[in-house]
């Protein structure tokens, strides 16, 4: 069974700090990564995406891939009240030729100001 | 390009009645997979539609179904619902493997 795992938190960093959100998988075969937004009582919300080892940065948001470890991460720099949100980990396998995302259970940031 | 919308936003259904919610894809895409998200199970996947076909089913039973029309549009259906049917159903669509929600559908079975 392929398994997204994913602290459920909830993580609260300061205003201003970085927060470091993490996720691990288990299907080697895992091709493709996504981090969604999720504010309470409403859709995720897709904020990044990875498909090769190492690092992605998008504004304060930087998505680090490490293959070998099965670990994927979401580093935000200059945290923002507006922030606080669950964020949601998903990875997708070619395994099969659709797109079908498997996702963990989410983290829950809080960032106080 | 307008966003991926979801009719009705919410719904209150008895047990043992059927219901069909909506997903109208964004503009362009092919692609349309639904999800399920509950407190305790989080987000899990039902189906994925492509070109009017199901190209992948997850792990629910015979109850779920769903379709695409030639437009992109799709629709699922539950029969016979039951109290742990309730849950926030999320459609996403895609054209090129990321996918983007829409508002989602609350469906509370009393």
């Amino acid at each position: 069974q392929k398994e997204v795992e994913q602290n459920s938190g909830p993580l609260s960093v300061p205003e201003g700090a970085i927060a470091s959100l993490n996720c691990t998988y288990s299907d080697r075969g895992s091709q493709s990564f996504f981090w969604y937004r999720q504010y309470s009582g409403k859709s995720p919300e897709l904020i990044m995406f990875i498909y090769s080892n190492g690092d992605k940065e998008d504004g304060r948001f930087t998505a680090q891939l490490n293959k070998a470890s099965q670990y994927v991460s979401l580093l935000i720099r200059d945290s923002q009240p507006s922030d606080s949100a669950t964020y949601l980990c998903a990875v997708k396998t070619w395994d099969n030729a659709g797109n079908m995302l498997t996702f963990g259970g989410g983290t829950r940031l809080m960032v106080k100001p | 390009k307008a966003g991926v919308t979801q009719t009705p936003r919410y719904l209150i259904k008895t047990r043992g009645q059927q219901v069909t919610l909506s997903c109208s894809p964004i503009s362009g895409h092919r692609s349309v997979s639904w999800y399920q998200q509950t407190p305790g199970q989080g987000l899990q996947f039902l189906f994925e539609y492509f070109s009017e076909t199901q190209r992948n089913k997850g792990n629910f039973p015979g109850r779920f179904s769903g379709r695409q029309f030639s437009n992109s549009r799709s629709e699922m259906n539950v029969s016979t619902l039951e109290l742990g049917d309730s849950a926030l159903y999320l459609c996403a669509s895609s054209s090129q493997g990321e996918q983007y929600f829409g508002p989602g559908t609350r469906l509370t079975v009393t």
